[in-house]
């Protein structure tokens, strides 16, 4: 069975750009969460989807948002980013998305903001 | 809120060696407590994981008790080998909404030389 899978795996971008990043979920799970890794602040939450429903969100601003589709696929984006937004991020799926249920990482997209 | 702290890294041992990574955790509710490994260019992949009080999680020759009266989760091995060498994570999750976050601790960094 295939992994999570995320496109891209490395990206530039410039101040003030935005980016989109894409995540597949193992075939079958339908609960896809995503997470932000840093130096700085460690790992952190950023929100999760579950039949192309957002079912909880961490502390972000607005800039960052998500969606996903009927095929479990999901994708998350970045507006007008800023420095700060330099991180791995993270993208992880399991079957249902509670605690009995393992959730599954994929390898990241680390985003470079320059 | 929920807190997870973990002993500052970086670890470096020799291996055979004996390895403790501390984690205590602060929940509402009744979490699930994890470990996850994150090996150089990869995404994390679960360890083990305790879901009540008292239950020890194992894998790969790696230990953990879920201690609810001192609110700890710590990693043991016996004999640490030099593939041992990846940053470790402790977490935790609360709920039964099917909507869990995880909650992470700031990670460990382990060395083993051989």
């Amino acid at each position: 069975k295939a992994g999570v899978t995320q496109t891209p795996r490395y990206l530039i971008k410039t101040r003030g750009q935005q980016v989109t990043l894409s995540c597949s979920p193992i075939s079958g799970h339908r609960s896809v969460s995503w997470y932000q890794q840093t130096p700085g602040q460690g790992l952190q939450f950023l929100f999760e989807y579950f039949s192309e429903t957002q079912r909880n969100k961490g502390n972000f601003p607005g800039r960052f948002s998500g969606r996903q589709f009927s095929n479990s696929r999901s994708e998350m984006n970045v507006s007008t980013l800023e420095l700060g937004d330099s991180a791995l991020y993270l993208c992880a799926s399991s079957v249902m998305g509670d605690h009995n249920n393992e959730q599954f990482f994929g390898p990241g997209t680390r985003l470079t903001v320059l | 809120g929920n807190s997870v702290t973990q002993m500052e890294g970086p670890v470096t041992l020799s291996e055979e060696a004996f390895l403790t990574i501390n984690c205590t955790y602060t929940a509402t509710g009744y979490p699930s407590l994890f470990w996850y490994v994150q090996y150089p260019g990869e995404g994390l992949q679960l360890l083990l994981k305790a879901t009540k009080a008292d239950d020890k999680g194992s894998n790969k020759g790696f230990e953990a008790t879920y201690r609810k009266e001192t609110t700890s989760f710590h990693l043991e091995k016996g004999s640490v080998q030099v593939s041992d060498s990846a940053v470790y994570f402790c977490a935790l999750s609360v709920g039964n909404f099917g909507n869990e976050k995880l909650t992470f601790g700031t990670g460990t960094r382990l060395t083993i030389i051989p």
